[in-house]
């Protein structure tokens, strides 16, 4: 079974700083997708940064970018100029591509922002 | 974009009673919804996913005769917490699916609450 890794629980940055939130996941698979979810104290989902992961170059959405190293099972996020938005929890997310069309979740990093 | 209702908001019960949750894609048909519940500080734990037409597939340990999920059309999901108790307080969410692996729309969650 797919498998999700998040291993800081907290992060803090300093507003105008730049972050990086680790993912690793483990997968049999050779195509499949994977994703960066935001949770906002409001507690919606919203969509951050999606990967395919049949595609090398590495996804980019403004101020938010992966580095997605398929052998290493690796997609971390950065989030440059961070923002006090950007407080939330951040959830990486595996999906295989075909079959089952369920997302795998990892446990979540809180992501502080001090002014 | 995508858009996802889910209502209500905000859910009081007595214990005994059952309640219903519905998750409705407002421009665009959801051939797939999952249904996921979320404790304070934990991640998502999915608990269904629903195929329009079929019944719901249920992940290991939830009971389908407790928490019934109805997917009567492409742009409409319920969720139906029956004989409601304590434990089964909790922020529900649901997401659906385009089915063409862009992503995943959320609903914004129901926070049930059963005294």
């Amino acid at each position: 079974a797919q498998t999700v890794t998040q291993s800081q629980p907290e992060m803090s940055v300093q507003e105008a700083e730049t972050v990086t939130l680790s993912c690793t996941y483990d997968t049999s698979e050779s195509d499949y997708y994977l994703f960066w979810y935001k949770q906002p104290p409001s507690r919606q989902m919203i969509l951050v940064i999606r990967q395919e992961a049949y595609k090398q170059q590495n996804a980019t959405e403004n101020r938010f970018s992966v580095n997605f190293q398929k052998a290493a099972k690796s997609f971390s996020l950065k989030i440059s100029d961070s923002q006090l938005g950007d407080a939330a929890m951040y959830f990486c997310a595996y999906r295989q591509k075909g079959g089952s069309e369920k997302l795998v979740f990892g446990k979540g990093t809180k992501l502080t922002v001090n002014p | 974009g995508a858009v996802v209702s889910q209502h209500p908001s905000w859910v009081i019960c007595k214990s005994g009673t059952s309640v219903k949750i519905e998750c409705r894609s407002l421009d665009f048909q959801a051939t797939t919804m999952f249904w996921y519940r979320q404790f304070p500080k934990q991640s998502l734990m999915l608990m269904a996913t629903s195929n329009e037409g079929s019944k719901a597939t249920y992940e290991q340990g939830v009971e389908k005769d407790k928490f019934l999920i109805n997917h009567a059309s492409l742009t409409l999901s319920t969720l139906t917490v029956t004989s409601a108790h304590p434990e089964d307080s909790s922020f529900y969410i649901c997401s659906a699916s385009e089915g063409r692996g862009y992503g995943y729309t959320f609903g914004s969650g129901t926070r049930l609450t059963v005294v």
